[in-house]
């Protein structure tokens, strides 16, 4: 199975920041990476599609980059909704695999 | 407006089967742009692929469960399904009920059900 390993597990932020973090697989899976976000209590949104597509309805302030095994997702300017816990998942090989998720948190 | 509910029993004994259901509505399950799968969230941790029912009638499972899950598809109900045999306190998640589709390579998930607790218990 591909392994999935999200940096860092926490990030303490304020708003407006603009924050970075990252999601690395155990081998290559070309572009085959989404990103989600979940807040407590609710389903996980797709944010990011293919690595770097911007799903439709969500901000422009998102995005996605890199191939192979590193990928990163950025927001330019953290928002008070976007205090919430960040997933990456690949396609790329059964099974889908889900990264263990980073907790964006109010500094 | 797509909308996709989970429904079962919130608790199940150990060494029984959970069955859950998700009604699709807003949308035709049957559609060959589309496929389902199933995800599950023990409380406090992490997302777990449960497993995929394709439009071409193929089942893909997680090799961690494989040999107690089953994935179905009712058209005439618009319905997906999951069991789940011989459940442990480990299959106590939240369990989501999702679609892919084109956009997402048939991989990653566009519209999620709210989820459902299934606790696990005698």
């Amino acid at each position: 199975d591909i392994q999935m390993t999200q940096s860092p597990s926490t990030l303490s932020a304020s708003v407006g920041d603009r924050v970075t973090f990252t999601c690395r697989a155990s081998q290559s899976i070309s572009s085959w990476l989404a990103w989600y976000q979940q807040t407590p209590g609710k389903a996980p949104k797709v944010l990011i599609y293919k690595a770097s597509s911007l799903q439709s309805g969500v901000p422009s302030r998102f995005s996605g980059s890199g191939s192979g095994t590193e990928f990163t997702l950025t927001i330019s300017s953290l928002q008070p909704d976007d205090f919430a816990t960040y997933y990456c998942q690949q396609y790329d090989s059964f099974p889908w695999t889900f990264g263990q998720g980073t907790k964006v948190e109010i500094k | 407006q797509l909308q996709l509910q989970e429904s079962g029993p919130g608790l199940v004994k150990p060494s029984e089967t959970l069955f859950l259901t998700c009604t699709v509505s807003g949308g035709s399950i049957h559609s060959s742009s589309y496929d389902w799968g199933w995800i599950r969230q023990p409380p406090g941790k992490g997302l777990e692929w449960i497993g995929s029912v394709y439009s071409s009638g193929s089942t893909y499972y997680n090799s961690s469960l494989k040999s107690r899950v089953t994935i179905s598809v009712d058209t005439s109900k618009n319905q997906l399904s999951l069991k789940l045999s011989s459940v442990t306190a480990a299959d106590t998640a939240v369990y989501f009920c999702a679609r892919t589709g084109i956009l997402c390579s048939s991989g990653c998930f566009d519209y999620w059900g709210q989820g459902t607790l299934v606790t696990v218990s005698s």
